[in-house]
């Protein structure tokens, strides 16, 4: 069984400041996909940033970059230059095997990001 | 990206009612899933909606209890029956895109069952 951990309910970053979300996984198929999402107060469910497990490079999207450690089964999120719209929650989830084959996307607890002005 | 349209997006509704969340996307995706999200919690798969078959559901999700339908690629409905207040939550429609398959979602449907 997969599973998702997120282990800090809640962060706090200064402005301009740079913070890393954490998220472990756990896995037993050597194809699987990791994403990003965040979700302001609105509640809609804004996607980020994926990683596929068999990517060489970390994937960068804008001020967003995913700290991809294999071995460690780790993929935290990292954000540069942090602003104000930055506040939300943000969902690590990952996939097992190759999408468009049914694979469903399983979400950790959440990370709270409050950015201080 | 694709965009999903949900409706209603919020709604009150008395304990032992039903409801159904409609969820409209504006092009073909192959695969389609409801999602529950509980107050302060994480989104929880619900089931997964298959076009032209019974959806495929999780554990602790019944077809009794969140009959869902997707009579084509583009459209798919989740009943949530006999309501009480633990029903209360926003369900969310997501639809899968993209190269790398990630999921795109509605902007969800609150509901408060009293």
């Amino acid at each position: 069984a997969q599973k998702i951990t997120q282990t800090q309910p809640g962060m706090f970053v200064q402005e301009k400041e740079a913070v890393t979300l954490d998220c472990t996984y756990d896995t037993s198929d050597p194809s699987y996909g990791l994403f990003w999402y965040k979700q302001p107060s609105s509640g809609e469910m804004i996607f980020l940033i994926y990683q596929g497990s068999y990517d060489q490079q970390n994937a960068t999207e804008g001020r967003y970059s995913l700290n991809f450690q294999k071995a460690r089964k780790s993929a935290n999120l990292v954000i540069s230059a942090s602003q104000l719209g930055d506040s939300a929650m943000y969902f690590c989830a990952m996939r097992e095997g190759v999408h468009n084959q049914g694979g469903k996307l399983i979400f950790g607890q959440g990370t709270e990001l409050s950015v201080k002005p | 990206s694709a965009v999903i349209s949900q409706k209603p997006s919020r709604d009150i509704c008395q304990r032992g009612t039903s409801l159904t969340i409609q969820c409209q996307v504006d092009s073909q995706v192959t695969m389609m899933f409801w999602y529950r999200q509980q107050p302060g919690q994480s989104l929880t798969l619900i089931a997964t909606a298959n076009q032209g078959s019974e959806a495929t559901y999780e554990s602790g999700f019944v077809i009794d209890k969140f009959p869902i339908s997707r009579p084509n690629l583009t459209f798919s409905t989740l009943t949530v029956s006999n309501m009480s207040p633990e029903d209360s939550s926003i369900y969310l429609c997501s639809g899968e895109t993209g190269i790398t398959g990630e999921l795109f979602f509605g902007e969800g449907s609150r509901l408060t069952v009293l």
